[in-house]
C-alpha cells in the first residue's frame, strides 16, 4: 500500500533560517506528489506539485521541492524562513489504486518560526 | 479561483443529534471528499465521490454518510452524533479522476459535539 512519512512533527527555525521539512513517499508506480499548507483555522493551501518533467518545484511564497526518486523523497525548502510561514505543512501522493483522485496524507509538520 | 465553501465554521450539537455538514464548489469538479483533522492524525478520509449519486467509502466510514444529489454539493451527515466525532472537518473537490490535479479546500468546520 502506498504511504507517506513526514519525519518530525514539529520543526522549530529562527527568521531568516533554512527551512527544511522532510517526506519520504512508498509508490511502486510513478507518483504525483503535492505538499499543501494549512494556517491556523483554515483549511489547506496547495504549496506545489510534482506530476511529471522537471524534478525541482517551485511553488508559492518561496518554497520549492524535489523529487529524488532514487531516495522516495519530496523534501520542502525555503531558504529563509519568514514569521508568517509559521503554519502546518502536508505531504500528499495520489493513490493510484483508486479512482476519484483519492491523496494519501502524511501526518503533518508544524512549523514554528522563532524571531 | 476555485471555491469551495463550507457551510459553518463552528457548530456545536448534542449527543444522538442527527448532523448535516454541507459543502458547494463552483468549479464544476467531478471529484468531491470529506476529510476529519485531529491532532497528531492527520487528515483522514471519510468518504468521497467522484461523480453525482456515486459514494465511497474512505478510511473511516463507521458512523458517517454522505450525500450528492448535485455536483456541486456533497452532504456529511452524522447519524447520531457522539462525543468522539468532535474534530474538524474539511471538505475538498478536485477536477477529474485522473488525481494529478490537485484537490481545493474549503476553510473546515470545527464540530463539537456535547
Amino acid at each position: 500500500a502506498q504511504s507517506v512519512t513526514q519525519l518530525g512533527s514539529h520543526v522549530s527555525v529562527s527568521e531568516g533560517a533554512l527551512v527544511l521539512l522532510r517526506c519520504n513517499y512508498s509508490s511502486s508506480v510513478p507518483p504525483y506528489l503535492f505538499w499543501y499548507v494549512q494556517y491556523p483555522n483554515q483549511g489547506l493551501q496547495l504549496l506545489l506539485k510534482y506530476t511529471t518533467g522537471a524534478t525541482l518545484v517551485k511553488g508559492i511564497n518561496g518554497f520549492e521541492a524535489e523529487f529524488k526518486k532514487s531516495e522516495t523523497s519530496f523534501h520542502l525548502t525555503k531558504p529563509s524562513a519568514h514569521m508568517s510561514d509559521a503554519a502546518e505543512y502536508f505531504c500528499a501522493v495520489r493513490d493510484h489504486y483508486n479512482q476519484g483522485g483519492k491523496l494519501i496524507f502524511g501526518q503533518g509538520t508544524e512549523l514554528s518560526v522563532k524571531p | 479561483d476555485v471555491k469551495v465553501t463550507q457551510s459553518s465554521r463552528y457548530l456545536v450539537k448534542r449527543t444522538g443529534e442527527k448532523v448535516f455538514l454541507e459543502c458547494v464548489q463552483d468549479m464544476d469538479h467531478e471529484n468531491m471528499f470529506w476529510y476529519r483533522q485531529d491532532p497528531g492524525l492527520g487528515l483522514r478520509l471519510i468518504y468521497f465521490s467522484y461523480d453525482v449519486k456515486m459514494k465511497e467509502k474512505g478510511d473511516i466510514p463507521e458512523g458517517y454518510s454522505v450525500s450528492r444529489e448535485k455536483k456541486e454539493r456533497f452532504s456529511l451527515i452524522l447519524e447520531s452524533a457522539s462525543t468522539n466525532q468532535t474534530s474538524m472537518y474539511l471538505c475538498a473537490s478536485s477536477p477529474s479522476r485522473t488525481g494529478f490535479q490537485p484537490q481545493h479546500f474549503g476553510d473546515g468546520t470545527r464540530l463539537s459535539i456535547l
